[in-house]
C-alpha cells in the first residue's frame, strides 16, 4: 500500500464548478501538507502549504487537512480553464522535514470553457 | 533570476549508455533534490543534499550515483542506462530553516528515454 494515496482522474468539470481534489495518507506522523500544480510538460509549482490540521484559504483556493481522518482536500471555486493541470499532494513528518516529501500519483483537472 | 535550470531538456540513451544530467540553482538553496516523474508513480525521490559534498539516498537510488561539488550545481549520473530509467526526471532546491515554510521549487524536467 502506497503511503499517499490519489485518485489519478482524469477529473473533467464545466468552467465555474467547484472542484474538490483529495489525498489519504497512512503515515500518522505527517505534519506538513502541501498542494502543487503541475501544467503539462512543466514542473509542479507550490500551490498551498498546511501545517497540522486546519484549513488555509488563498483566493479561489481551499486546502483542508483532517489529521483524525487522514485526509486532505484542496477545493477549488470559480474554476477556470486555466486550473487545467495536474494537481500534487505532498506531505512530510517533522522527523524528515526539509529533506523528503511524499507525493500522491497526481490527480489530472480538466476545466472546460 | 532563472531559478532552478536542467540541461538537458530531452535525451535519447541506448542501453548501456551513460550521461549526466545537470541541476543549477540561483536561490542559494542549501537543498538539492532529484526526483523521477512516472505515470501513476507521483515523483519518486532518488537522491537529495542538504548542502555542498554531502549526498543522501532517497526512495529509489539504485541506478544512480549524485555529486553537489559546487552549491548552485547537483549532478545526476546513470553509469548503465537501462530502459527501465525511461522517465522525466526533475531536480528540486529548498531553503529550510525552523518554522519555514518547507518549498521546493522544481526544474522544467528533463525527459530521458533509453532504448
Amino acid at each position: 500500500q502506497k503511503e499517499v494515496e490519489q485518485d489519478p482522474g482524469p477529473l473533467s468539470v464545466p468552467e465555474g464548478a467547484i472542484v474538490s481534489l483529495n489525498c489519504t495518507y497512512s503515515n500518522s506522523a505527517f505534519q506538513y501538507f502541501m498542494w502543487y500544480r503541475q501544467y503539462s510538460r512543466k514542473g509542479p509549482e507550490l500551490l498551498m502549504y498546511t501545517y497540522s490540521s486546519g484549513n488555509k484559504e488563498d483566493g479561489r483556493f481551499t486546502a483542508q487537512v483532517d489529521k483524525s481522518s487522514k485526509y486532505i482536500s484542496l477545493f477549488i471555486r470559480d474554476s477556470q480553464p486555466s486550473d487545467s493541470a495536474t494537481y500534487l499532494c505532498a506531505m512530510s513528518s517533522l522527523a524528515e522535514y526539509g529533506n523528503k516529501l511524499v507525493f500522491g500519483a497526481g490527480t489530472i483537472l480538466r476545466v472546460k470553457s | 533570476n532563472a531559478g532552478v535550470t536542467q540541461t538537458p531538456k530531452f535525451r535519447v540513451l541506448k542501453t548501456g549508455q551513460s550521461m549526466t544530467l545537470l541541476c543549477a540553482q540561483d536561490m542559494n538553496h542549501e537543498y538539492m533534490y532529484w526526483y523521477r516523474q512516472d505515470p501513476g508513480m507521483g515523483l519518486r525521490l532518488i537522491h537529495y543534499s542538504v548542502g555542498e559534498g554531502t549526498t543522501a539516498k532517497g526512495e529509489v537510488p539504485d541506478g544512480y550515483n549524485v555529486s553537489r561539488l559546487k552549491k548552485q550545481n547537483f549532478l545526476l549520473g546513470l553509469e548503465s542506462a537501462a530502459p527501465s530509467q525511461t522517465s522525466v526526471y526533475f531536480c528540486a532546491s529548498s531553503y529550510v530553516t525552523g518554522g519555514r515554510t518547507d518549498t521546493q521549487y522544481f526544474g522544467p524536467g528533463t525527459r530521458l528515454t533509453v532504448l
